[in-house]
């Protein structure tokens, strides 16, 4: 079964630039998760879908953030303007059943 | 106060012994937990899952809940090189996790 793919791996911009980031889940994952993990702390929750409805972006800097889920599968993430505070990886996870998430390689994002 | 309390770290032990790894949350309405194992550039990896408290033992792991004390633990016995990584505790309630800042565990041989 292949797992959660994210590209790209590695992304560098500078501060003001926008950067998107793309997720296909496991397939037949109906609930999808984007989290943002800064250096020395765990995954902290952006965005939750179910199929292609958003169930959770109270944590979504929604100034700079966006997210979308077109058809129940594949996802982007989108940051636009950019923020040295947002250099940080950006895992995205999947899950069939409540509890269980797997999770991707990550993003890792460096704004200059 | 953070919902998941969990010692950064970093935890060296010598190649063969027990790791233990501890958090505290604060939550009481927790019933689910887990610890991810997160190697360098890699994303968690799911290693344990309990519900409620008690025990649970997989291999060379052990998870322990205790719920009265809103206490989580990880036992690792003999442990190898490539157990080198961050172990992250997290609860879970209706599909929603919440993590620890995990402790980075480095084995050495």
């Amino acid at each position: 079964e292949a797992g959660v793919a994210q590209s790209p791996r590695y992304k560098i911009i500078e501060k003001r630039q926008s950067v998107a980031f793309w997720c296909n889940p496991i397939s037949g994952h109906a609930t999808l998760y984007w989290y943002q993990q800064i250096l020395g702390q765990g995954p902290k929750l952006l965005i939750q879908f179910q199929n292609n409805g958003v169930v959770d972006d109270s944590q979504l800097p929604k100034d700079r953030f966006s997210a979308e889920r077109l058809k129940g599968v594949d996802s982007t993430l989108k940051i636009q303007p950019a923020k040295l505070e947002d250099s940080a990886v950006y895992l995205c996870a999947s899950s069939s059943s409540k509890n269980i998430q797997y999770f991707g390689a990550g993003t890792r994002l460096s704004v200059l | 106060q953070k919902e998941v309390e969990q010692d950064p770290g970093p935890l060296s032990v010598p190649e063969g012994a027990i790791v233990s790894l501890n958090c505290t949350y604060s939550n009481s309405a927790f019933q689910y937990f887990m610890w991810y194992r997160q190697y360098s550039r890699k994303g968690p990896e799911l290693l344990m899952y309990t519900y409620s408290s008690g025990n649970k033992e997989d291999g060379r792991f052990t998870a322990q809940v205790d719920k009265s004390s809103k206490y989580i633990s990880l036992f690792i016995r003999d442990s190898q090189p490539s157990d080198s990584a961050t172990y992250l505790c997290a609860n879970a309630e209706w599909g929603k996790l919440q993590f620890g800042a995990g402790t980075q565990v480095v084995v050495t041989p």
